[in-house]
């Protein structure tokens, strides 16, 4: 159980294009769900934290404009990258936690995105 | 800002136990230890949490100080497949996961 997928793995785009990117909890509801960045032998970033229904909250320094996040149910969670340059290329991983056991934290497999 | 200090890396020989470190001096009464793992170009995988007692798992031991100013992950039988960077992360139910650089753990043969 506790399983989170994310689509696509792996993503090339042009400069310029938006990408979305989206995550799912497979087996179990989540109410709150998170975004990381990770760039190359770097840990992981914490970009946003998202409640379904509700507004995302960004961490400083992450623009909110550039990084859309809609959390429109208690299983998916989508993030999109707009006017993506190569800057924006990273390893993106969502994570959830579980409606009834907030002490939980699932992470899915990440999406690589390549800006050229 | 990660309220965890860990060895930057480790080496353990494969089938002895490995002994991951974690300082985190600054813990306040309401806040868990968490250990999450990383293999290569994976998602975070969860290992174990615990509060002030000792746990066990079917995939590590968690042992915490009693002054709880610090801990250790045991994993018994290192594996190659056990080669990752583990994370120690200290935080209260309803706080955020903020990772700190971890230990990259390597087993070898």
């Amino acid at each position: 159980g506790a399983v989170v997928s994310q689509h696509p793995s792996r993503v090339i785009c042009k400069s310029g294009t938006s990408v979305k990117i989206e995550c799912r909890s497979l087996d179990f509801q989540a109410t709150t769900m998170f975004w990381y960045r990770q760039f190359p032998k770097q840990s992981l970033m914490l970009m946003a934290t998202s409640n379904e229904g509700s507004k995302a909250t960004y961490e400083q320094g992450v623009e909110k404009d550039k990084f859309l996040i809609n959390h429109a149910s208690l299983t998916l969670s989508t993030l999109t990258v707009t006017s993506a340059h190569p800057e924006d290329s990273s390893f993106y991983i969502c994570s959830a936690r579980p409606r009834p056991r907030p002490y939980e934290q699932y992470f899915g497999p990440g999406t690589r995105l390549t800006v050229t | 800002d990660a309220k965890t200090t860990q060895p930057t890396s480790m080496d353990c020989a494969e089938g002895r136990a490995a002994n991951l470190p974690c300082n985190h001096s600054t813990i306040s009464g309401n806040e868990y230890v968490y250990w999450y793992r990383q293999i290569h170009s994976q998602g975070p995988q969860y290992i174990i949490h615990g509060l002030k007692n000792n746990e066990t798992n079917e995939m590590a031991s968690l042992i915490i100080t009693e002054d709880r100013k610090s801990s250790t992950l045991i994993l018994p039988h290192a594996t190659l497949r056990d080669t990752a960077v583990y994370y120690c992360i200290v935080r209260d139910n309803t706080d955020k996961l903020i990772f700190g650089t971890g230990t990259r753990l390597q087993v070898f043969p």
